[in-house]
């Protein structure tokens, strides 16, 4: 079946200008995350979701980045004000639910660079 | 929270020869340790995961090992060969949180 899907897959913004990533599930998966990779570095947490709790914000970097995720499926990764280093391959992945040993599947990434 | 320490942060070995990646971890709630495999411009993918009630589990060429004692997994791949070059990220999951937490990650170069 289909994988995670994110869009765009690339996106070049001027510095200050707000950027919105989009990021479609896997079919039924309930548990949604958004991680951030920067250049030869590690995946970093930002959000995760999970069916229709609250989302767990606690690695969002600052107040510029947001995130939705509308009727438990589709989830949109906002940054507001774009700086420089949040120049970064930003990664969202899917399971089937959150806890225990499920597998985390992820989407392609947006690649995002800003000048 | 957790956090995952990874090693070496890149690796070259020759075709044939084995690899091995170490990784520790602070959180001693974490039990569940994926590693996952992400080849030049594409997304990260599962390749063989441990639960914390398992000190070792093995598919084909790859192996994963686990000490909860010392806190510390390892990923053997055997018999490498050059397809095996990419990027290696282990990650752990505390039974008290959902996220994974990442190591750096290892660069592995297998020389033909």
């Amino acid at each position: 079946g289909a994988g995670v899907s994110q869009s765009p897959s690339n996106k070049v913004t001027e510095k200050g200008k707000d950027v919105e990533l989009r990021c479609d599930p896997i079919s039924g998966h309930t548990a949604l995350y958004w991680y951030r990779q920067s250049l030869g570095q590690g995946l970093e947490f930002l959000i995760y979701f999970q069916g229709n709790s609250a989302p767990d914000k606690s690695g969002l970097p600052s107040d510029r980045f947001s995130a939705e995720r509308t009727g438990g499926s589709v989830s949109t990764l906002t940054i507001q004000r774009t700086q420089q280093e949040d120049s970064a391959v930003y990664l969202c992945a899917s399971s089937l639910r959150a806890g225990g040993g499920e597998t985390q599947y992820f989407g392609p990434g947006t690649r995002l660079l800003v000048l | 929270g957790e956090n995952v320490e990874q090693h070496p942060s890149t690796l070259s070995v020759q075709e044939g020869d084995s690899a091995v990646i170490k990784c520790t971890y602070s959180d001693s709630a974490s039990n569940y340790f994926p590693w996952y495999k992400q080849e030049l411009g594409k997304r990260p993918q599962l390749i063989i995961d441990i639960r914390s009630n398992v000190g070792e589990k093995k598919d084909q060429r790859i192996a994963v090992t686990l000490n909860k004692t010392a806190k510390h997994f390892s990923l053997h791949i055997t018999e490498t060969q050059p397809e095996d070059s990419a990027v290696y990220f282990c990650a752990a999951r505390s039974s008290n949180d959902y996220k994974l937490s990442f190591g750096a990650g290892t660069t592995v170069t297998v020389r033909a």
